[in-house]
Formats: structure tokens, sequence, C-alpha cells
């Protein structure tokens, strides 16, 4: 079954950039979404398409694709943005979704 | 203003069929473009895609577990219904049904979830 594989952990100092990536063979055909979770809470969508932001989301966040890789970006870390971070995509037929693994984003 | 809640059974024993069901307000499961979803996350893991059903009825399943899942809409009601059949321990997990659309084709609101443990 198809993957999507994000590194475990990323930590920076607050107001440093973090980058989150995630690999998929998909991910040159298919969109990718970025989920911010935190403890006890259920996911939030901060990237839709690659790279779009929803309304409500800060500017901070971006979002990026070259060929089978994703990354989220950061700007300017804040506290608040420690969290759990997933991707979403779909495998090459686009009808069955995929979460990554999930990254854990420490702000030192 | 979207929102979607999740309710069930908190426990359920091994080899049973599990029912959950959303009921969701601020939208119509019978316009165009418009799908909810399920996904459930294991205590400390990561989350993983279930089911979808959208507003003309096409139904997506994980191709893992779609031998076990049946997910229905009933638009009159504003629910959707999952069922997975013959529940394992490893099943435990918080379950969250999941607003999509076609334009993000992601899913943009969620429920706040409903965990479910499995034990004899």
């Amino acid at each position: 079954s198809y993957e999507l594989t994000q590194p475990p952990s990323v930590s920076v100092s607050p107001g440093q950039t973090a980058r989150i990536t995630c690999s998929g063979d998909a991910l040159p055909k298919q969109y990718a979404y970025w989920y911010q979770q935190k403890p006890g809470q259920a996911p939030v969508l901060v990237i839709y398409k690659d790279s779009e932001r929803p309304s409500g989301i800060p500017e901070r966040f971006s979002g990026s694709s070259s060929g089978t890789t994703v990354t989220l970006t950061i700007s300017g870390v804040q506290a608040e943005d420690e969290a759990d971070y997933y991707c979403q995509s779909a495998d090459s037929s686009g009808a069955n979704w995929v979460f990554g693994g999930g990254t854990k984003l420490t702000v030192l | 203003q979207i929102t979607l809640k999740e309710s069930g059974p908190t426990l359920v024993k091994p080899t049973q069929t599990l029912t959950l069901t959303c009921t969701f307000s601020g939208f119509s499961l019978s316009t165009s473009g418009v799908g909810v979803g399920w996904i459930r996350q294991p205590p400390g893991k990561a989350l993983e895609w279930l089911a979808l059903i959208y507003w003309n009825d096409d139904k997506r399943y994980s191709p893992s577990l779609k031998s076990r899942l049946t997910i229905t809409k009933d638009t009159s009601k504003n629910q959707v219904v999952l069922t997975m059949t013959n529940m394992d321990p490893v099943d435990t997990a918080t379950y969250y049904c999941a607003h999509t659309i076609v334009a993000y084709d992601a899913f943009d609101i969620w429920g706040q979830g409903t965990m479910v443990t499995v034990s004899s």
C-alpha cells in the first residue's frame, strides 16, 4: 500500500525556521496537505494543495513541492507552533487517501 | 458554521461490530462537491484514513481495511455512519469524522473525536 514518509522529529529554537518534509512516489501527481495537531485536540488543516493556506492560518506557515518531496515551512517559529504535523495525500489513482507518520515539532 | 460530532460506544468486545455515527451541521451532504470522511488515531500513534463518502454516494475505503468497513449517509438526518466488523484490540483508537469539499480535497473541519476501546 502507498506510504508517505516524514521524519519523526524536528527541533528548532524560537524565531528560527522549521522545515518538515514528506516523501512519496505519487507526490508529483497528487497534491499534498498538512495538518497541525496539538495534544488532546483534533487536527487542523494548515496547508492545502501543496502551498495554499486556509483562512485564519498565519502567514508563517507555507508549503512547497519538488518532485517526490513536499515541505512544510514554518518561518519565525513560535512556542505555540509546538505540535505534531501530518502530511496527507492520495495514491496515484487519487482514490485512496493516506497520512504520513507524523513529525513532532519541538520548540527549544 | 460547520460542526461535526462523533458518537458511538466507548467499549466494544473483540469480534464485535463497531457502529459510529457522525452528526453534522452547517452543510448538506446533498450539495455538490461535499464529502465526509473517517480517520482514526491509536493512542500515541499516527492518523489513519479509513473511509470517505461524497454527496453523489461515491464511497472510498482504505485498501487495508476495505473488507471490514461500510460507510453510508442519511442526508435527511445530516448523518454519516461507519461500521467496522470483527473488531480487535489493535483497533483501539480515537475515531474522527471530518468535512471535505472537492475544492480542497482535504479535511478542513474535524469533529472532536470519540475514543473506542476494544477489550474483553
